[in-house]
């Protein structure tokens, strides 16, 4: 079965600062990728990031990248040099190999001073 | 980039009535979701639509919820007839091929209030 957790429900931070979002998963599956999405506060939902199971290598994008620890079945999304507009709702989720759904987290709602 | 657009943003219907929520996909794309987000909560997902097909659902899709999209026209979701329960955000999603192979795009989300 397949299960994401996010426990942090809240975090904030300040502008220019590094911010780390944490995700934990469950799934028997070998073959899986999880996604990293942002929440705007319209509802939109947009694409931040992803990461293969099948890869090593910690994936970046821009200002966002993710530490990927397999064996613990943990991934976290850290934002380098945070702003205001950083904030939003991230989600954490999860795809098997083959499937059709992604599974998602909880969130965690995310401040960013100015 | 590539909209996935949601028609109405929001929908206010009395319980028991019929509702049928829009969803214009992205314009290639062949791989068609739905998603209920109740306030507060983590979206989860109702159904995957493929080549005419439903290929996964999950246990909120219940019987009462179908969906369809008939001749490359809008994707549907239609709940005939409405629970309280029902009341939720629902989000459209798009994708060119399945998701486990990349990345969905998402509406804006249509909000359905039954009462």
């Amino acid at each position: 079965a397949q299960r994401v957790t996010q426990v942090q429900p809240t975090g904030s931070s300040q502008w220019g600062e590094e911010v780390t979002l944490d995700c934990s998963y469950e799934t028997s599956e070998y073959f899986y990728r999880i996604f990293w999405y942002r929440q705007l506060f319209s509802g939109e939902m947009v694409f931040l990031i992803y990461q293969p199971s099948f890869d090593t290598q910690n994936q970046r994008s821009g200002r966002y990248s993710v530490v990927f620890q397999k064996s613990f079945k943990s991934i976290s999304l850290v934002i380098s040099a945070s702003q205001p507009e950083d904030s939003g709702t991230y989600f954490c989720a999860l795809s098997e190999l083959g499937g059709y759904k992604l599974t998602f987290g909880t969130g965690t709602s995310l401040l960013v001073d100015p | 980039g590539p909209k996935v657009l949601q028609i109405p943003s929001h929908q206010i219907i009395d319980m028991g009535q019929m509702v049928t929520l829009n969803c214009d996909p992205v314009s290639n794309h062949l791989y068609f979701y739905w998603y209920k987000q109740i306030l507060g909560q983590q979206m989860e997902f109702l159904v995957n639509f493929y080549n005419g097909k439903v290929m996964e659902k999950s246990k909120l899709f219940k019987d009462q919820f179908s969906v369809e999209r008939p001749d490359g026209s809008y994707f549907t979701l239609k709940i005939q007839p409405t629970a309280l329960e029902d009341s939720a955000v629902y989000f459209c999603a798009s994708s060119l091929q399945g998701i486990s192979n990349e990345r969905l795009f998402f509406g804006h989300g249509t909000k359905l209030s039954v009462l």
